[in-house]
């Protein structure tokens, strides 16, 4: 399977923007639309947040938002707000059924 | 509401057995692909299994294939999955979750159960 490569930790303060990135390569992240971002507060299930590369699920904030570009997909956070703190993963569903996830991004909002 | 509680987890042997299971409600569970993921002390997210709508596919990480097995029972509204052959490294809390329809998309998980290989 798939690695998909994502910054360890980014912070910001409220009312910042920060993004994050999920990089692959032109078979994976490149070559298709599948691409989603979970969140995770500690100790809890994790949530969708962004499905499809930009699409969001009900009920999600529409300060969270998603993009690709080349073999880079990024979740991006306007507005930040204290309880945006958590983990981050970016998804992908590649060929064959298979799915991976990135490493993980830390968010602090300082 | 949508609600996915696990059982099965516990402290198993390497080599040893375990059966997960997934009891699903508030929603039509044969109408939507299931997926196991898991998660190491630590650790981030790992995709194990998933499982088409109706059970007709079943697909694996690299890592589990051949050993792990999951399936569903519509009827009783019940994800499964078989390990066998544990490894430390299969340690984790393994989470059940369903799909936003029949693709890859997981919108609702249950709170995990955690499995612990280890002599």
């Amino acid at each position: 399977q798939s690695a998909l490569t994502q910054p360890a930790s980014v912070s910001g303060s409220p009312g910042q923007s920060i993004t994050i990135s999920c990089t692959g390569t032109s078979s994976d992240v490149g070559s298709y639309n599948f691409v989603s971002w979970y969140q995770q507060h500690p100790g809890k299930a994790p949530r969708l947040m962004i499905y499809d590369v930009s699409y969001r699920p009900s009920g999600v904030s529409n300060r969270f938002s998603g993009s690709k570009s080349g073999n880079t997909a990024s979740l991006t956070i306007s507005g930040l707000q204290a309880e945006d703190e958590a983990d981050y993963y970016c998804g992908l569903y590649t060929s064959g059924g298979t799915q991976v996830f990135g490493g993980g991004t830390k968010l602090t909002v300082l | 509401q949508e609600q996915l509680v696990e059982f099965g987890g516990g402290v198993v042997q390497p080599g040893g057995s375990l059966r997960l299971s997934c009891a699903a409600s508030g929603f039509t569970f044969s109408s939507f692909a299931m997926h196991w993921v898991r998660q190491a002390p630590g650790g981030g997210l790992e995709w194990v299994a998933s499982t088409r709508h109706d059970g007709s596919n079943e697909y694996y990480v690299k890592s589990v294939k051949g050993r792990f097995a999951i399936s569903r029972d519509n009827s009783k509204n019940t994800l499964f999955l078989q390990m066998n052959s544990l490894r430390a490294e299969d340690t984790a809390i393994y989470y059940c979750a369903k799909d936003i329809a029949d693709s890859y998309y997981m919108d609702v998980w249950g709170r995990g159960t955690t499995v612990t290989v280890s002599s």
